[in-house]
């Protein structure tokens, strides 16, 4: 089955700066990447999402990138905010098939 | 649009016991998946339904069951209950099967005593 690496496991930063999360997964089939934040005491949310197809995909200050061909694919949160601390989980899937989840990032932005 | 919602949010079960968790995915989302999250194992896959029917399943034992109604709403069941299974239980829905944007739940915290 597929195989989901999430580096690092904690990260800290400064407030502005910015924060990048990489994963690695090993299906080759896999063709959607979403990317989750939870907080404490809540279930995972949604954040971004990216397609086998696509390279990159924005919304607002967050940012994924895929490279198919090395297979890994990252999160990119730039002018980082307190209320950007919580924990981020990257995902792989294949079509017909179940979520394979990384580890986790515990993110702390620094006031 | 309400989002997915579990119940109970908080159970306090004792070794041996068994218990069900509840389940009401997004409107219109037809599955259901089921995970396991504790701090040392993430986020694990138990099964997902669609449309009454198990689609998948992940590595755990029989006394792991779920279902699925006509309504979409779905359970999931475990029996003799181990302390191992104390987790937060979360369930995620999907417009449609294996791929497709999947929203989470709270979760129910189960702890086993």
């Amino acid at each position: 089955g597929e195989n989901v690496e999430q580096h690092p496991s904690t990260l800290s930063v400064q407030e502005g700066d910015s924060a990048v999360i990489k994963c690695t997964y090993s299906d080759s089939a896999s063709n959607y990447f979403p990317w989750y934040k939870q907080e404490l005491g809540k279930g995972p949310q949604l954040i971004i999402d990216i397609r086998s197809n696509v390279g990159e995909k924005k919304d607002q200050r967050i940012a994924v990138t895929l490279n198919k061909t090395a297979k890994h694919f990252s999160l990119h949160i730039t002018e980082t905010q307190p209320e950007d601390s919580a924990v981020y989980f990257c995902a792989a899937s294949e079509p017909g098939n179940q979520f394979y989840f990384g580890t986790g990032t515990s993110l702390t932005v620094i006031p | 649009k309400a989002g997915v919602t579990q119940t109970p949010r908080y159970l306090i079960k004792t070794r041996g016991q068994q218990v069900t968790l509840s389940c009401s995915p997004i409107s219109g989302h037809r599955s259901v998946s089921w995970y396991q999250q504790t701090p040392g194992q993430g986020l694990q896959f138990l099964f997902e339904y669609f449309s009454e029917t198990q689609r998948n399943k992940g590595n755990f034992p029989g006394r792991f069951s779920g279902r699925q109604f006509s309504n979409s709403r779905s359970e999931m069941n475990v029996s003799t209950l181990e302390l191992g299974d104390s987790a937060l239980y979360l369930c995620a829905s999907s417009y449609d099967t294996g791929g497709g944007e999947q929203y989470f739940g709270p979760g129910t915290r189960l702890t086993v005593t």
